[in-house]
């Protein structure tokens, strides 16, 4: 196992379109992260999962925004009717509890245009 | 809610310098703190973990260091290398939950 993948690594978009981006955590990590990060700021917290639930999410998580881990493995998360002010970059991290080490994947680059 | 704070925003230093980068939290309740590196468009490396028991963590040339009672951590990087250059992310957990990030320091080590 190599790490945390992210997919698509860069995605362009239409205004108004829906996107789906897709994160496999490290094998045997239960919790995954979701963290969106805008140009020269910090990673700000979206949602996490300990395993298949979803235990919580942010304010910044709008009713156009959807994540889901079935089974407890990979993630998607899914951005509808896209606005140019969801343009960032999608990060998603792992990790084996929530006092361990988190890992992170190489994000998933968005550009709504 | 944890705020956290990182300074300077950038630091620019020769080749071979000893530096120390500066990250303030808000509430001292805190789980642990991740020191984490991120190269321009790439995701993010993380370097050293501290829980909030330890004092410190060292690997290799860096030197994390947590004090909890005055809501600060340093990342402390001997002889730096022009690799080196990156900027550098700290993050504090809640309650064995998410990590709040500061904005983090660009760091250029010239040659």
């Amino acid at each position: 196992d190599t790490g945390v993948s992210q997919n698509p690594r860069h995605k362009i978009t239409k205004r108004g379109q829906n996107v789906t981006f897709r994160c496999d955590p490290i094998s045997e990590h239960n919790r995954l992260y979701w963290y969106r990060q805008t140009l020269g700021q910090g990673p700000e917290f979206l949602t996490y999962f300990q395993n298949e639930a979803q235990l919580e999410k942010s304010r910044l998580l709008s009713d156009r925004f959807s994540a889901e881990r079935p089974k407890g493995s990979f993630s998607t998360l899914e951005i509808q009717r896209t606005e140019q002010g969801d343009s960032a970059m999608y990060l998603c991290a792992s990790s084996s509890s929530g006092a361990a080490e988190a890992f992170f994947g190489q994000g998933t680059r968005l550009t709504v245009v | 809610k944890q705020e956290v704070t990182q300074i300077p925003a950038a630091l620019s230093v020769p080749e071979g310098e000893n530096l120390v980068l500066n990250c303030s939290f808000t509430d001292s309740a805190i789980y642990n703190l991740q020191w984490f590196r991120q190269d321009p468009g790439k995701g993010l490396t993380s370097l050293l973990l501290i829980q909030s028991s330890q004092r410190e963590q060292t690997s290799g040339r860096l030197n994390a260091s947590l004090d909890k009672s005055s809501g600060r951590s340093t990342l402390y990087i001997a002889a730096s290398q022009p690799g080196d250059s990156a900027t550098y992310l700290c993050a504090g957990a809640q309650a064995a939950r998410q990590l709040t990030f500061g904005s983090g320091t660009q760091l250029t080590v010239l040659p």
